[in-house]
Parts: C-alpha cells; structure tokens; sequence
C-alpha cells in the first residue's frame, strides 16, 4: 500500500510555480499516483493522477521519478485561489490512503 | 449536473442515538466511499463499496455500518454514536481513481 509522505505547508508567490513534493517509497507497481486538493473544508477535488509517466492537464502538471518513489505536483502559475491543501494519494484499485497533505499559501 | 449529495449538512446528536447520513450520486459510479476528518489527521477512510451489495472496510470501519442496496445509494449507519465520532465526514464515488466528493457532513455527538 502507497503510504505518501508531503511536508507540512509551503509558501508561494503568486504567478510563480508552485512545486509540491510527494514521497510514497512504498508504492508497489500497480499503483497510481493521485493528487487532490482541499479548499477550507469543501469536500477534496481531483487534481490529477500518474502511473510511469508525466502527466500534464489544465491544471497542473505531474512528474514522477523514474523509480515511482516521489512525484511533483507542479501549479505554473499559482493564484490566491489556489491556497488550499494539497494531497498525494496512493491508489491500489480499492483503497485510498490520504495522508495529512501540504497546506499551499500563495501570496501576493 | 453530476453531484454527490450528503444529508445532514450538520447535525449535533447524544450518545447511543442512533443516525443515518445519506449519500447519493447522480453519475452511475461503481465505486463508492465513506471518509472522516480530524484535526491533523487528514481524511481516512471508513468503508468503501465497489458495487451493490459489496463493501469492505477502510482504515476506521470500527462503530460504523454501511449498506449499498441501490447503486446511486451508499448510507453510513451510526448504531451507537460516541463523542470520538464527532467530526467531518465525506462521502464519494469515482470511476477508477477520479473521486467526487460531497459537501461533507459535520456531525458532533455530545
């Protein structure tokens, strides 16, 4: 089972990139990568998700090492609106294992 | 509009009253999920069922029940609420790995 470990919170300023490291060592083969976010406590929306390769969608993008041990979300261009918390997420098919997640503050 | 819908939005129960939250969703999704949130301890995950009448238990299935006799349907049955059951809860359904989650309930047992 992918347990995902994320620092605690990061600061960023707005416009700039925001990069947010996931480490999940324990991730075995089969398992997807998977990246929500949290605004206060509205239910966690769906960022995107990776397997081997990089991921790119209208949000963000998603890098994973070749060896699956970490992935990077990266936000272009952060907004204050994307002040939230963020999650990494390891995804066997049948359960999702959220840890506490990286609290974003974008600044002005 | 495809949604998860959870009822109560709140609500403030004694201990031993028995409580239903309901959860439906409008988007034919196989896989449906139960969630609780603490403080510092992010979401984790109290039931999941991959299809009607199949569930199992997540990381925290201890004092809580659920059913799935409707695909659209996945209530989370609390027999004897106790004060540590007091928190957020979510709901969810997904294809695949892409979940939608509800608006959450607050539930506080007193």
């Amino acid at each position: 089972d992918a347990k995902t470990t994320q620092p605690t919170s990061m600061d960023c300023a707005e416009g700039r990139a925001a990069n947010l490291p996931c480490n999940h060592s324990t991730i075995s083969g089969n398992e997807y990568v998977y990246w929500y976010r949290q605004i206060h406590s509205q239910g966690p929306q769906y960022i995107i998700h990776g397997l081997k390769n990089n991921e790119t969608n209208e949000m963000a993008s998603l890098i994973i090492t070749e060896d699956r041990k970490s992935s990077t979300l990266i936000l272009p261009h952060a907004t204050l609106r994307d002040t939230a918390v963020y999650y990494c997420i390891g995804y066997n098919f049948n359960k999702f294992y959220f840890g506490s997640g990286t609290k974003l503050n974008v600044k002005p | 509009e495809a949604q998860v819908t959870q009822n109560p939005r709140y609500l403030i129960t004694v201990t031993g009253k028995k409580l239903t939250v309901t959860c439906s969703q409008n988007m034919n999704h196989e896989y449906m999920s139960w969630y609780r949130q603490d403080p510092g301890l992010g979401l984790r995950q109290i039931y999941y069922s991959m299809n009607v009448e199949v569930t199992d238990k997540g990381d925290v299935p201890e004092g809580y029940k659920v059913s799935r006799k409707e695909k659209r349907n996945f209530p989370l049955i609390l027999e004897s609420p106790s004060p540590n059951q007091t928190s957020l809860y979510f709901c969810a359904s997904s294809y695949f790995g892409e979940q939608y989650f509800g608006p959450g309930t607050r539930l506080t047992v007193t």
